[in-house]
């Protein structure tokens, strides 16, 4: 079983901050690195997928990197908004299945963006 | 509607009741999974599919049953219910490299 840790558990921002942590996964035999941003009673959404070392995905404001050498990845907000506030989780997949099965969670960051 | 619903929304049970927990996608998407959502645990999965007739256990799937006979529903079963199964479900289906997951499923067990 893979053990994906993610720092910081909580995050507490003004709006207008820039952000980032960190999701760290067992570099041995990886796969694919998932980031899914997940809102209050709301059912987590994908944010980006990554597989090769050096990936860089961006998507408005959020954009992540991955290090698969080393076994960690970069979740950034550049500009934090209120509607930003949401747990963001990653997940790691092993070689030898598919990128579709057996994602290990990490416990997510839980971000809030104050006015 | 087109997308992955889960059945029901909310649901409370007593101890050693089964409970079948439904999911059902419109995509045909052949990976589907089912998670659990727990406190200082994140999300785990229980068991996934990768097609019909074909299952596979995840990390949690001690007390669960799982089928799936057609590609669009995987139903979840809780044969006796135990309070440490109270908790928020989660249904998902894959294509792509991406998951797409439904709405959830709060179940209590009393």
């Amino acid at each position: 079983i893979l053990n994906v840790e993610q720092s910081p558990q909580s995050l507490h921002v003004q709006e207008g901050d820039s952000t980032n942590f960190t999701c760290s996964f067992p570099s041995s035999n990886f796969y694919a690195l998932h980031w899914y941003r997940w809102e209050t009673a709301k059912s987590p959404e994908a944010l980006f997928v990554m597989t090769l070392n050096g990936d860089e995905k961006k998507k408005g404001r959020i954009s992540a990197t991955l290090n698969t050498k080393e076994g960690y990845s970069y979740l950034y907000i550049k500009g934090s908004q209120p509607e930003d506030s949401a747990t963001y989780l990653c997940a790691s997949t092993n070689a030898g299945g598919t990128s579709y099965g057996k994602l290990t969670f990490g416990q997510g960051t839980i971000l809030t963006v104050h006015p | 509607d087109a997308g992955i619903t889960q059945s029901p929304r909310y649901k409370i049970t007593e101890t050693g009741r089964q409970v079948t927990l439904m999911c059902h996608q419109t995509w045909s998407h052949s990976y589907m999974f089912w998670y659990r959502q727990d406190l200082g645990h994140g999300l785990r999965l229980i068991y996934y599919s990768a097609a019909a007739d074909i299952t596979d256990k995840g990390e949690v799937p001690d007390g669960y049953v799982v089928s799936r006979s057609k590609t669009e529903n995987f139903p979840l079963t809780l044969e006796s219910a135990t309070r440490s199964q109270t908790s928020v479900y989660f249904c998902a289906s894959a294509a792509d490299n991406e998951q797409f997951f439904g709405p959830g499923t709060r179940l209590t067990v009393l």
